[in-house]
Parts: C-alpha cells; structure tokens; sequence
C-alpha cells in the first residue's frame, strides 16, 4: 500500500461542475501541499495544510488529520483547471512522499 | 527500485562550499525537472531538461546555480557559494514527453547551510 494516495486517477468533467479530489496517507505528517502541474509546465503550489480548511479563489482544500484525508475541491471548473493535481506530504524531519496524481480535464 | 532516486538524501555545507545533487530519473523519462522548497512553502520550479538539452530556467536559478544533464540521463544540480539562504528541499522529477503522462517525483535532498 502506498504511504499517499488519490482518488480518482483520471477526472473528465463538464465546465461548470463542482469537482473534488482526495487523498489519504498512512503515515504522521506535518503538513500536507496540493500542488498543480499543467502539461508542459513546472508545479505550482496550491495550498499547504496542516489542519482545517483554507480556500483561494475557486478552489478550497480541506484535510482531516484524525482521518488522515484531505479533499480539494473546484467550484465553477473551468478548461484552464485541467491539470494534474498532486497531493505531497511532508513527513516529519524528512522528505515529502507524493501522491501518484489526479490527471482533471475540463470540457468546454 | 525502478523510480527517481536523489542523492544524497540530506547534505550540511558550510557557508560559501560548493554542493552537487544528483538525480537518477527513470530510464525511459526523457524529461527531467528540478524544484526547490524553502520551509513552510511549495515547491518552485528551478529548471527542467529534455533528454540533455536545459530547456527552461527559473528566474530563482542565480549564477550559483548550474545543472546539467550531459547524456540524458542523470542530472547533477551544482550550487556554488551557498548561502544560508540556499537551504532548502531540492526535489527532481521526471516525465515521459509531457505532463500529460504523468510525473514521479523522487524523495529530495534536503541541504542545510550552517
């Protein structure tokens, strides 16, 4: 079992639809980062978390740590949200463990 | 392991040393990316290679900065005079063509400039 996970793997959405990606992870953590990846492009990072929930814009990202899940959501998606999404934890004093990503298409 | 592997995973220089990282990406990727992550903050892209040819570079990559990736393969990512200020996660990734098949991330090299 992976120590990150997502779901789903592949998002086909309609332009308008409220979307949402989760993740869970097995191990402690100190802080958790939704990162984006656009083809072609470097990775920009979305939000960083280490409880609660924080929203920028359209889109909102929420984790859980008793649960050890964390959920980003997009209102209002829109074709320039397709991307990868990646969900990264950092681990305490060591290096950071990535999800495999969500690959989200937005059709116009 | 058939993924991105760094080395070394951690690395403590003195101030004004040169360090070097390496980064062995998977074998059929022919894209390569290096990302720096200062703590509390994201990771930002420095620069990213296909197959040997350094394609794009951050405004973040100073003249201390070099990297190279001479036969397509592995990457080695040099910084010269560091400065505390260079303490950071440095991560690679590599990809096959594009974004759109996916990335794999290796684990970072963790340096710390005292």
């Amino acid at each position: 079992k992976n120590e990150v996970e997502q779901s789903p793997q592949n998002l086909t959405a309609q332009e308008g639809e409220f979307i949402t990606i989760n993740c869970s992870y097995s191990v402690g953590i100190s802080a958790l980062h939704w990162l984006q990846q656009h083809p072609g492009g470097g990775i920009v990072s979305l939000f960083m978390l280490s409880s609660g929930k924080k929203k920028h814009g359209r889109l909102i990202a929420t984790i859980n740590i008793q649960e050890k899940h964390s959920s980003l959501h997009i209102t209002a998606s829109h074709p320039r949200d397709s991307a990868v999404y990646i969900c990264a934890v950092e681990l305490y004093g060591q290096n950071f463990v990535f999800g495999p990503g969500t690959r989200l298409s937005v059709l116009p | 392991d058939t993924g991105v592997s760094q080395d070394p995973r951690h690395k403590i220089t003195k101030r004004g040393q040169n360090v070097t990282f390496r980064c062995d990406p998977i074998s059929e990727h022919n894209r390569l990316y290096w990302y720096r992550q200062t703590l509390g903050q994201g990771p930002e892209f420095l620069t990213y290679f296909q197959n040997e040819a350094q394609l794009e570079k951050s405004r973040l990559l100073s003249d201390r900065f070099s990297a190279e990736r001479p036969k397509g393969s592995f990457s080695t990512l040099e910084i010269q005079r560091t400065e505390q200020g260079d303490s950071a996660m440095y991560l690679c990734a590599s990809s096959l063509r594009s974004a759109n098949y996916g990335y794999t991330f290796g684990s970072g090299t963790r340096l710390t400039v005292v």
